[in-house]
Formats: structure tokens, sequence, C-alpha cells
């Protein structure tokens, strides 16, 4: 099994500029999340969902936007990417929302100028 | 919603000793306390977890404990390698079954 993968690695962006940042799992979890990663600030919740076509908004997902079409796949979109959106994106799948291990991919860089 | 804080960010102990970490959350309802150590440039992985059932858990040198009426819990790691050097991450399940993570505590193992 591949686990959880993500693509890119890096991305660099200009502010304004949109972009979809690829999630997928080979795990059948039907749960998967959006974190993003600020020096000190831990790990926060973007957006996650409980299963295809359900998806709910984390902590801070203004600026964000996903869907999910299948159980595999769990893209997030930029829709115009501004300074504060620099981070390190991870997406992670688990068995349930909480209470379960959760499976984080490798993560995603991204550089907004 | 949970607020979860963690303590110290940073921690330095020689190989051999003994670690501590702590967390405190504020939401009573949780009841799922997980760990994950993420060492530079990777990805989060669990290492430890308890619920809230239990007070106490081991695995090998590594140990949680979690004190409800306190809303506090703690890592603990014994006989630190310099490979246990990481940023380690507590969490604490909320309002909603969403996770939420402390800030995370950079540990150096220094030889």
């Amino acid at each position: 099994n591949a686990g959880v993968t993500q693509t890119p690695k890096f991305q660099v962006l200009k502010t304004g500029q949109s972009m979809t940042l690829q999630c997928a799992q080979d795990m059948n979890h039907e749960y998967m999340s959006w974190y993003r990663q600020d020096p000190g600030m831990g790990l926060r919740l973007i957006h996650y969902s409980v299963g295809a076509g359900i998806t709910d908004q984390g902590e801070v997902p203004n600026g964000y936007n996903v869907s999910r079409s299948t159980t595999e796949d769990f893209p997030l979109r930029l829709l115009s990417a501004a300074p504060s959106q620099t981070s390190v994106y991870f997406c992670a799948s688990s068995s349930g929302l909480a209470g379960y291990e959760q499976y984080f991919g490798p993560g995603t860089r991204l550089t907004v100028t | 919603g949970e607020n979860v804080e963690q303590h110290p960010s940073t921690l330095s102990v020689q190989e051999g000793d003994s670690a501590v970490i702590k967390c405190t959350y504020s939401d009573s309802a949780s009841n799922y306390f997980p760990w994950y150590k993420q060492e530079l440039g990777k990805r989060p992985q669990l290492i430890i977890d308890i619920r809230s059932n239990v007070g106490e858990k081991k695995d090998q040198r590594i140990a949680v404990t979690l004190n409800k009426t306190a809303k506090h819990f703690s890592l603990h790691i014994t006989e630190t390698q310099p490979e246990d050097s990481a940023v380690y991450f507590c969490a604490a399940s909320g309002g909603g079954n969403k996770l939420t993570f402390g800030t995370g505590t950079q540990l150096k193992v220094e030889l």
C-alpha cells in the first residue's frame, strides 16, 4: 500500500493565483482531513470529510475549498492565493475522525509571493 | 472549541536522561489523546495514544499519563537516545470528534 500520497511536494505561487493540492489514499479510509502547519502553531485543521460527498469546515477554512467525489481522493483548492497561506500542508486519513490513528501524507510546502 | 496547550516549546536533555512533555486541554468531553512525533522534513507519526478510561499507558521507553480531573496529560520518554530528537505534538479530541493539536515541543537529545 502506498498509504497517503500528496502532490506536488513543493509549489511557489504568486498572489492571486489558484491551485489544487492533491491527496489520495489507498487504505479505504472514510475520514480524510487537511491540516496546515506553521512554525510555533502546530497542526491546524482546514477541512475534513467523513465520506464521499460529505465535507465540513475545520478551524481555519477561509480561502480554501474541498470536495470529496470518491473515497480515495480529497483535493484542496486555493481560490486566490495570499502570502498568509504560505505553509506546509498535510493531508491525513483515518478510520474515524477522532479516536483513530491519523495517517499523514508527506506534505506539500507552499510559498506564496 | 477545544484548546490544547503544550509545554515546553523546546527541551534539551542528555542522552540517557528522561524527558517529560506536558499538555492541558479545555474540553471536558475530550476522550482521546494521541501523541505524534515529527522528524525534520517528515510527516507526523503516531507514537502512543490514550483514552479517557485509562490513566496510564506504556510502550517500551514511552509512557503517557492522563489526569481527567485536572485536564492534563503528559508524555514520558525514558533512557533518551539521539534518535528521539524530533518535534512532539500532543492532541485531544474535542467537540465534533475533531482532533486539536498542541503547538509542539522540539526535543533535542545531546550526546
